[in-house]
């Protein structure tokens, strides 16, 4: 049982290069998340998905697209990479109303 | 803004001695959650409590909840050097989808 895998680990971009950061879960949950942390800070909310062919914005939507491919998989899109998208990404899947299962996150540098 | 604000920033205390981290929070919640991060990993959930409970207990950690001051406290009694780590509350709003974290409290605990 992996719970929420994301791929990959590492990215280094250059700016105005586009990528796709991958995330399944495989708990059957409903909801999945994806959240920005930059050095000392919180997660902040970037898109999510309620369930399986919805998306939502959530705090920081500009310059990220998000694809609910089915219900295991939602993916995060970086169109034209900016120096201020370099962070760790996490994705999170959830059970409705409980608690959230986090990957082991995305370090991505934008240089 | 985000939804859950933590407080202290940070905490150095001995091993042995408690720990209490308060978090506010501003509009009405279905429930408040507690998480850890370990430098450099994902979260790991440590207590959910329902807007509908006052206070839960799990093992050394003691959750309370006031709805009419929009906060909650974390306690982690008999700290040890293994609980350093950063410690974030998440809110998940009345009828929605959107779990938003607190910029989180780091802990120190020394040996």
């Amino acid at each position: 049982n992996a719970g929420v895998t994301q791929t990959p680990k590492f990215q280094v971009l250059k700016t105005g290069q586009s990528m796709t950061l991958q995330c399944a879960q495989d708990m059957n949950h409903n909801s999945m998340y994806w959240y920005r942390q930059d050095p000392g800070m919180g997660l902040r909310l970037i898109y999510y998905s309620a369930s399986e062919g919805t998306t939502d914005k959530g705090e920081v939507p500009n310059g990220y697209n998000v694809s609910r491919l089915n219900k295991r998989e939602f993916s995060l899109r970086l169109e034209s990479a900016a120096p201020s998208q370099t962070s760790v990404y996490f994705c999170a899947s959830i059970w409705t109303g409980d608690e959230a299962f986090f990957g082991q996150g995305t370090r991505l540098t934008v240089v | 803004s985000q939804q859950g604000e933590e407080d202290p920033q940070a905490l150095s205390i001995q091993e042995g001695e408690n720990a209490t981290m308060n978090c506010s929070y501003k509009t009405s919640i279905n429930n408040l959650q507690w998480y850890r991060q370990n430098s450099g990993r994902g979260l790991v959930h440590l207590i959910l409590i329902r807007s509908n409970e006052r206070e839960k207990h799990s093992g050394r950690l003691r959750v309370t909840l006031d709805t009419s001051k929009k906060s909650s406290s974390l306690l982690i009694t008999a700290s040890r050097a293994a609980d350093t780590a950063s410690y974030f509350c998440a809110t998940l709003n009345t009828g929605g989808f959107k779990t938003i974290f607190g910029a989180g409290t780091r802990l120190f605990v020394k040996a």
